[in-house]
């Protein structure tokens, strides 16, 4: 089962910043969260991870709450390109052997 | 970045007949690879793990039998898929890592299976 929990879906306009929410109350200390997204027809893309600290690459930014309970995905700019469901996973990052285990996600749809 | 080719993109085939997925890690060599099937309007469910060298772990409720895992290289994974029913149609998906994989789980572009 996944160990996550996230809203069905949400919308945001093109240009304004998409702030994708998760919560994993049951997060352990060694596993990380992560963030896909899935394109219809299309294998998922990784967008970012973290274990404690913010993350911030070219995609997106992660904000993870201090108690590690949840975190915030963030799209700076969002465009009708980043419509896609997307996914917060939590898993074991050192262990080769971790898989990911994917919820429902949510949907986000990005509006002229 | 790394990269996981996966071929073929879509596949039909006849119903009884087998038909074989691969997954290719292009710039990285793959010690596990994932396997996922998923289902119009659903997430993806994971189907196996495959180690390079050894059998395939395979999820609960999966038949081992009927989809057969190889991982024979650490570049290279095959799912084949035997004696296909139309209930096999569905959207495969395989995924790869390294020990020290820093982009966390690079996903294939998945495989499209029609058995009529």
């Amino acid at each position: 089962d996944a160990k996550t929990t996230q809203p069905t879906s949400m919308d945001c306009a093109e240009g304004r910043a998409a702030n994708l929410p998760c919560n994993h109350s049951t997060i352990s200390g060694n596993e990380y969260v992560y963030w896909y997204r899935q394109i219809h027809s299309q294998g998922p893309q990784y967008i970012i991870h973290g274990l404690k600290n913010n993350e911030t690459n070219e995609m997106a930014s992660l904000i993870i709450t201090e108690d590690r309970k949840s975190s915030t995905l963030i799209l700076p700019h969002a465009t009708l390109r980043d419509t896609a469901v997307y996914y917060c996973i939590v898993s074991y990052s050192s262990e080769a052997n971790s898989k990911l285990t994917f919820g429902k996600g949510i949907t986000l749809s990005v509006r002229p | 970045g790394a990269v996981v080719s996966q071929h073929p993109s879509r596949v039909i085939c006849k119903s009884g007949t087998s038909v074989k997925i691969e997954c290719r890690s292009l710039d990285f060599q793959a010690t596990t690879m994932f396997w996922y099937r998923q289902f119009p309007k659903q997430s993806l469910m994971l189907m196996a793990t495959s180690n390079e060298g050894s059998k395939a772990t395979y999820e609960q409720g999966v038949e081992k039998d009927k989809f057969l895992i190889n991982h024979a290289s650490l570049t290279l994974s095959t799912l084949t898929v035997t004696s296909a029913h139309p209930e096999d149609s569905s959207f495969y998906i395989c995924s790869a890592r390294t020990g020290a994989s820093s982009y966390g789980y690079t996903f294939g572009s998945g495989t499209r299976l029609t058995v009529v």
